[in-house]
């Protein structure tokens, strides 16, 4: 099956810094991909969705200037959580799909912010 | 518009016994309708998914799932309950486009 691999698959970071998370497609090539955020024992909550070189198509009440995603290759989206704060510890999944087929997901990226 | 809600946020079975996890969608377009494993800090596993055809599908692990159309459910159900189902559950719905909309999960735990 399609892989999908998320890195890292955790990380730390400072309060007021910028954290990116990459999310790649290994072994296709992903016209589409999308940002979920998990809160604990809370269900996936879309953040965006993304197609390769256009621009992200944000969800109401995500913050375009805060979660910047660029889907600038056929196998590569980044989500850049930028001056991080506590409330933005959370698990952020991504999943990638291609031309409108099933999406696969890749295991996920748990930032905590100190 | 879609949701999707899943009654039981904890169910909980015996090694053996049945596991049944309920499911229901609304859905504005022709629905196609997935389960997901989530175990700890990790991402999802699809266990089956619906799209068209065969409303009964089977997925790995020995997991099942009917699409009723006329109770819009796709309840999930295994006959017999190991340890390592233990885990997190997820009924999501889609149209055509695979842009997913989540249940709220149902924690499944397996008592020896």
């Amino acid at each position: 099956g399609a892989v999908v691999s998320q890195h890292p698959s955790r990380v730390i970071c400072k309060s007021g810094t910028s954290v990116k998370i990459e999310c790649r497609s290994l072994d296709f090539q992903a016209t589409t991909m999308f940002w979920y955020r998990q809160f604990p024992k809370k269900s996936l909550m879309l953040m965006a969705t993304s197609n390769e070189g256009s621009k992200a198509t944000y969800e109401q009440g995500v913050e375009k200037d805060k979660f910047l995603i660029n889907h600038a290759s056929l196998t590569l989206s980044t989500l850049t959580v930028t001056s991080a704060h506590p409330e933005d510890s959370s698990f952020y999944i991504c999943s990638a799909s291609q031309a409108n087929t099933e999406a696969f997901f890749g295991q996920g990226t748990r930032l905590t912010v100190v | 518009a879609q949701s999707v809600t899943q009654l039981g946020s904890h169910v909980s079975v015996s090694e053996g016994a049945l596991v049944l996890l309920r499911c229901n969608y609304s859905s504005s377009v022709p629905p196609y309708l997935f389960w997901y494993v989530q175990y700890p800090n990790q991402g999802l596993q699809l266990l089956l998914k619906y799209t068209t055809g065969a409303t009964l599908v089977k997925g790995i692990n020995g997991f099942e799932a009917e699409f009723k159309k006329s109770e819009t459910s796709f309840h999930l159900t295994k006959p017999s309950a190991h340890m390592s189902d233990a885990a997190e559950y997820f009924c999501a719905v889609s149209g055509s486009n695979y842009k997913l909309t989540f249940g709220k999960g149902t924690l499944l735990t397996v008592n020896p």
